[in-house]
């Protein structure tokens, strides 16, 4: 199985703050991976595939880069309504999601 | 627009089968994948399988002995079954479309159903 670890586990920021989630893969994965968003109570949903395709209709405050083992997730200007908790999940093999990074407000 | 809805039991007694139906609406069941990704509370997500709507399926290692997924294109649904459950099978249940082949990522999700088993 290819396991995933995410950095930090939670970060408080300030509104208009830049914020920076890692996600790293225990094996090399290409571009295999994508982030989604999750607010409480509700279904994920996807902001980000291969690694930096931005999907349709998701605010261009969002982005991701990375390739390999290493990944980087990144929200140029926090706002208030990006309060969640942010997953990547792999693809090269069977799915499996990291543990997730949970994002509030400072 | 197409959306996914869960629905079955909320309740299972422990080593009874969960049963769980996922209905697509706003557009059709074929030609795509759909999988089933359940979430304990308070924890992550783990995919659970994926189902193609010609019935082929590949399942998570970890539950394949459980798992048993079909799909009703007349229906326009897909359905999981997951045997002899625990405690440890507690969680919130969503069907997704799963974008599989030259990608592989989950763009439609349904908004989850919880399963508590308990007896």
């Amino acid at each position: 199985d290819i396991q995933m670890t995410q950095s930090p586990s939670s970060l408080s920021a300030s509104v208009g703050d830049r914020v920076t989630i890692t996600c790293q893969a225990s094996q090399d994965i290409s571009n295999y991976l994508n982030w989604y968003q999750q607010k409480p109570g509700k279904a994920p949903k996807l902001l980000i595939y291969d690694a930096s395709n931005l999907e349709t209709g998701v605010p261009s405050r969002f982005s991701g880069s990375g390739s390999g083992t290493d990944f980087t997730f990144t929200i140029s200007s926090l706002q208030p309504e990006d309060i969640a908790t942010y997953y990547c999940q792999q693809y090269d093999n069977l799915p499996t999601f990291g543990p997730g990074t949970k994002v509030d407000i400072k | 627009q197409v959306q996914l809805q869960e629905s079955g039991p909320g309740l299972v007694k422990p080593s009874e089968t969960l049963s769980l139906t996922c209905t697509v609406s706003g557009g059709s069941i074929s030609s795509y994948y759909w999988s089933w990704i359940r979430q304990p509370a308070g924890k992550g997500l783990e995919w659970i399988g994926r189902i193609y709507t010609s019935g082929s399926t590949n399942y998570n290692p970890s539950l394949k002995s459980r798992v048993t997924m079909s799909v009703d294109t007349s229906k326009n649904q897909f359905s999981l079954k997951l045997s002899s459950v625990t405690a440890a099978d507690t969680a919130v249940y969503y069907c997704a479309r799963d974008i599989y082949g030259d990608y592989g990522y989950f763009d439609l999700w349904g908004r989850g159903t919880l399963v508590t088993v308990s007896s």
